[in-house]
């Protein structure tokens, strides 16, 4: 069964730094591209960052890029996001996604991590 | 980046058809974008029903189907059932960057 857990979110002060993780299993990690999405609360869904399958491949928003970074360990079955300089913006629910192809992306997702920023 | 378009809500009765549509503000569009479409019930993680346009996972409901329409992508629910209810997203792809739509809450009443 395929499984993704994210982990890593809480409360971090505006300007601040947080780092998340996401643990998968049930698949081959090293062979799927992954993302991150985020939700604020009450709001809809938003794509972050997407990396491919061996790391070489590194997309972001335009809302994060420069201060977010995406990064794996395909040895550890684990898919990071450090997000730095955080804005009140940047709470939500953060999920992480994995894509089956590039016409089948967020084919699985986790349940989600909370970040909460305060100002 | 790119705008993705969406109805912000839509009210359908049980057992009705309701279609909802994708739009982006760079223009038509096409198969190229990849249009995806997920639900997402209230405090659960998004699940995707729709695939490459029209392609459906084995876990989407018959009723469901995608399509594209005057340029946009759509998403038609057919024999609405009252567990429809929820929030669908639109997803397209801009070469590297996916751009969700704003979501369209789905009611049935």
């Amino acid at each position: 069964e395929v499984q993704l857990v994210e982990s890593g979110g809480g409360l971090a002060q505006s300007g601040g730094s947080l780092r998340l993780s996401c643990m998968v299993s049930g698949f081959t990690f090293s062979q799927y591209s992954m993302n991150w999405v985020r939700q604020a609360p009450g709001k809809g869904l938003e794509w972050v960052s997407y990396i491919s399958s061996s790391g070489d491949t590194i997309y972001y928003a335009d809302s994060v890029r420069g201060r977010f970074t995406i990064s794996r360990d395909n040895a550890k079955n684990l898919l990071f996001l450090h997000m730095s300089s955080l804005t009140v913006d940047d709470a939500g629910v953060y999920y992480c996604a994995r894509d089956r192809r590039v016409d089948e992306p967020f084919e699985s997702w986790g349940q989600g991590t909370l970040v909460t920023v305060s100002s | 980046q790119a705008v993705v378009t969406q109805e912000p809500s839509l009210t359908v009765s049980p057992g009705g058809t309701v279609t909802l549509t994708c739009a982006s503000i760079t223009g038509a569009v096409t198969s190229a974008y990849y249009p995806n479409w997920f639900q997402q019930k209230p405090g659960q993680a998004p699940r995707p029903l729709i695939y490459s346009t029209n392609n459906k996972y084995s876990w989407t409901p018959a009723r469901f189907s995608g399509s594209l329409l005057g340029g946009k992508a759509a998403l038609t629910l057919s024999d609405v059932q009252p567990e429809d209810e929820a929030d669908y997203y639109c997803l397209l792809y801009f070469g590297g960057a996916q751009v969700f739509g704003g979501g369209t809450k789905v009611t049935v009443l």
